[in-house]
């Protein structure tokens, strides 16, 4: 059974770089069929798309946050990363990293991870 | 960027009612359209993809239908577990890939 564990900081600091990392398990993240993502949900409210990224490396961003968002991809270690820079309060949100379908047309997401509570504060 | 709107914001209904939910795109975005169901403190489940195809494991009351801008998804009897919030998503024009706001469906 497919599994996604996202680990990271709980708590950064406005202006500075968030940093998160999914680690796959029971499963190759080098497989042609998927990319692999993060979605983030503020709480509360609803879900946004932060980026995904395919094992080759080819990288995929939401165009509202690309100039902040970095996804990197270790198949080595079989996990990928997140940076997003220059946080502020608004990026308070739970952090999910996650599976999409690449074989189907709408690209849908059928693993994710559990979740983690990232809050921007001083 | 393509719009997701979802409607209603919030429907009550009591268990073994009939659900229908409305997911409606600002331009088509063809079938490429999935739907997930989040209860509270849980990560999203997939329950349709492709419009209309149920996921792997998703109950035979759970359908999807509609193609273009107007899609909808229905729970044709309500289960106590049905209770949930239900987000539409759509991929058109990769890599833009976008989520709904959400339709709640409470315990009347």
């Amino acid at each position: 059974q497919l599994q996604l564990q996202e680990s990271g900081p709980g708590l950064v600091k406005p202006s500075e770089t968030l940093s998160l990392t999914c680690t796959v398990s029971g499963g190759s993240i080098s497989s042609s069929s998927y990319y692999w993502g993060w979605i983030r949900q503020p709480p509360g409210k609803g879900l946004e798309w932060i980026g995904s990224i395919y094992y080759s490396g080819s990288t995929y961003y939401n165009p509202s946050l690309k100039s902040r968002v970095t996804i990197s991809v270790d198949t080595s270690k079989n996990q990928f990363s997140l940076k997003l820079s220059s946080v502020t309060a608004a990026d308070t949100a739970v952090y999910y990293c996650a599976r999409h379908m690449t074989d189907f047309e709408s690209i849908p997401i059928d693993y994710w991870g559990q979740g983690t509570l990232v809050t921007v504060s001083s | 960027e393509i719009v997701l709107t979802q409607s209603p914001a919030t429907l009550s209904l009591s268990p073994g009612e009939r659900a229908t939910l409305s997911c409606r795109a600002s331009q088509s975005v063809s079938s490429y359209l999935a739907w997930y169901q989040q209860k509270p403190g849980q990560a999203p489940r997939l329950l349709i993809y492709d419009a209309s195809n149920r996921a792997t494991g998703i109950p035979a009351r759970f359908s999807g239908s509609g193609s273009g801008t107007d899609f909808t998804l229905t729970i044709s009897s309500l289960e106590p577990e049905d209770f949930a919030v239900y987000y539409c998503q759509q991929r058109s024009n990769w890599p833009s890939f976008t989520f709904g706001p959400g339709t709640k469906v409470d315990i009347k």
